[in-house]
């Protein structure tokens, strides 16, 4: 089976830099997800690793440790937008994912 | 390109009822996924559409079942609604399963489902 664990809520403030944090147990890896979430509104797609190491996007850079079971997802210069809901997810073979069930995060001036 | 529409955007229902929900994938997409997500959790896989075949399931039961059509769009139908159906119900199309790269799964905004 999948087991992923992810902090329920976290806070930050604009302009900072916040890391949210994923781990994960899981009987088979194809790939490690991460997404956005506004409430109300669809996931977006923010990040993909399935090697080892950082991936930078912007203001958005995602790590993972295969070895570890362990992935993070760094969120720089936070904006008041960036309030949202952020999801961890590992795909199997069949591009089938499981979540975790997401970060809440919540951006004060 | 044209992304993941999903009908209805809500509906109320109640306890025994059926419902069905409607998909249309992005365009150049042939998968089509279901997910249910409860209120303040994680999506939880429903069950995978390929080539208009069940291509995996997840901890689902029965009464939950699906259509894929040639032009790739999907139907979720639930019978016999439970209370605990109540949740937003996200379709998310891709590419075919075993696609090599991302294979990013695109979302809709989701069919809000109440059951009274």
């Amino acid at each position: 089976g999948q087991n992923i664990d992810q902090p329920t809520e976290m806070t930050a403030t604009e302009g900072a830099i916040v890391q949210i944090n994923c781990t994960y147990q899981t009987s088979g890896f194809n790939g490690l997800f991460w997404y956005q979430q506004h409430a109300g509104e669809a996931p977006t797609f923010l990040s993909y690793n399935v090697l080892d190491g950082l991936e930078e996007k912007g203001r958005f850079s995602s790590f993972l440790s295969r070895s570890k079971g362990y992935s993070y997802l760094l969120l720089k210069e936070l904006q008041m937008k960036d309030s949202a809901s952020y999801l961890c997810a590992v795909r199997n073979a069949g591009n089938m994912l499981t979540f975790g069930g997401g970060t809440r995060l919540m951006v004060k001036p | 390109e044209t992304g993941v529409t999903q009908s209805p955007t809500h509906l109320i229902k109640t306890r025994g009822q059926q419902v069905t929900l409607r998909c249309s994938s992005q365009s150049g997409h042939n998968t089509v996924s279901w997910y249910q997500q409860a209120l303040g959790q994680g999506p939880q896989f429903i069950f995978q559409y390929y080539r208009e075949e069940e291509n995996g399931r997840g901890n689902f039961p029965p009464r939950f079942s699906g259509l894929q059509f040639p032009n790739y769009s999907s139907e979720l139908n639930v019978n016999a609604l439970e209370l605990d159906d109540s949740a937003l119900y996200l379709c998310a199309s891709s590419l075919a399963p075993g696609f090599s790269g991302a294979n990013v799964l695109t979302f809709g905004a989701g069919s809000r489902l109440t059951v009274l």
